[in-house]
């Protein structure tokens, strides 16, 4: 069974600038979710999907992050404007329903805003 | 509100030496669901263990074993005989539905040979 798939695996952008990132989950997996891990922190939740629909965004800095599932498989989650404190592993996991049902994290995508 | 504590920030031990990893937790749930989570230098989170509110057996897996004491709210690790493979930041989370996953610190264990 594959993994869920994320990238780029590294990316470095100076402040003001936007970027995005992707994900695939596992096939079948109606529940994706977007973290996001500060170094030397525990992962933090910033959004939730069931399906293609939001379940949970309440940490989300929506004045700058947003995301979107299309089509409710794939999804990207996107910064504009960086800000130098965006920097962090955004990571992405999927799961069938609840985390009791093969909840799997993808390997990450490492910011570095300049 | 929810609430994961790893004390130890980073323990170093030597190769084949026992190491417990300590985890305290605060919910006002009944229902939740602990977790441990390996973090290697690659990255990415690997899935060690699974725990429910209701069940406090111990759990032994290989070198690796948990226990769970609800009257004390812990979720302790321990590595037995433990290898330089061994070597990553250790998570420990909670979740429960509505909630959705918390997760502590970390604590990294280096694993000198």
């Amino acid at each position: 069974e594959a993994g869920v798939a994320q990238s780029p695996r590294y990316k470095i952008i100076e402040k003001r600038q936007s970027v995005a990132f992707w994900c695939n989950p596992i096939s079948g997996h109606a529940t994706l979710y977007w973290y996001q891990q500060i170094l030397g922190q525990g992962p933090k939740l910033l959004i939730q999907f069931q399906n293609n629909g939001v379940v949970d965004d309440s940490q989300l800095p929506k004045d700058r992050f947003s995301a979107e599932r299309l089509k409710g498989v794939d999804s990207t989650l996107k910064i504009q404007p960086a800000k130098l404190e965006d920097s962090a592993v955004y990571l992405c996991a999927s799961s069938l329903a609840g985390p009791g049902d093969g909840y799997t994290f993808g390997s990450g995508t490492r910011l570095t805003v300049v | 509100a929810q609430k994961v504590t790893q004390a130890q920030t980073e323990i170093s031990v030597v190769e084949k030496e026992d190491v417990t990893l300590d985890c305290v937790y605060e919910t006002r749930d009944t229902t939740y669901y602990l977790f441990w989570y390996k973090q290697p230098p690659s990255g990415e989170l690997v899935f060690l263990i699974r725990r429910n509110s209701f069940d406090e057996q111990n759990e032994i897996s290989g070198r690796y074993s948990w226990n769970f004491q609800k009257s004390t709210s812990s979720f302790n690790f321990t590595i037995t005989a433990s290898q330089v493979v061994d070597s990553a930041v250790y998570f420990c989370a909670l979740f429960n539905y509505g909630q959705n996953f918390v997760f502590g610190p970390g604590t990294r264990l280096s694993v000198l040979p």
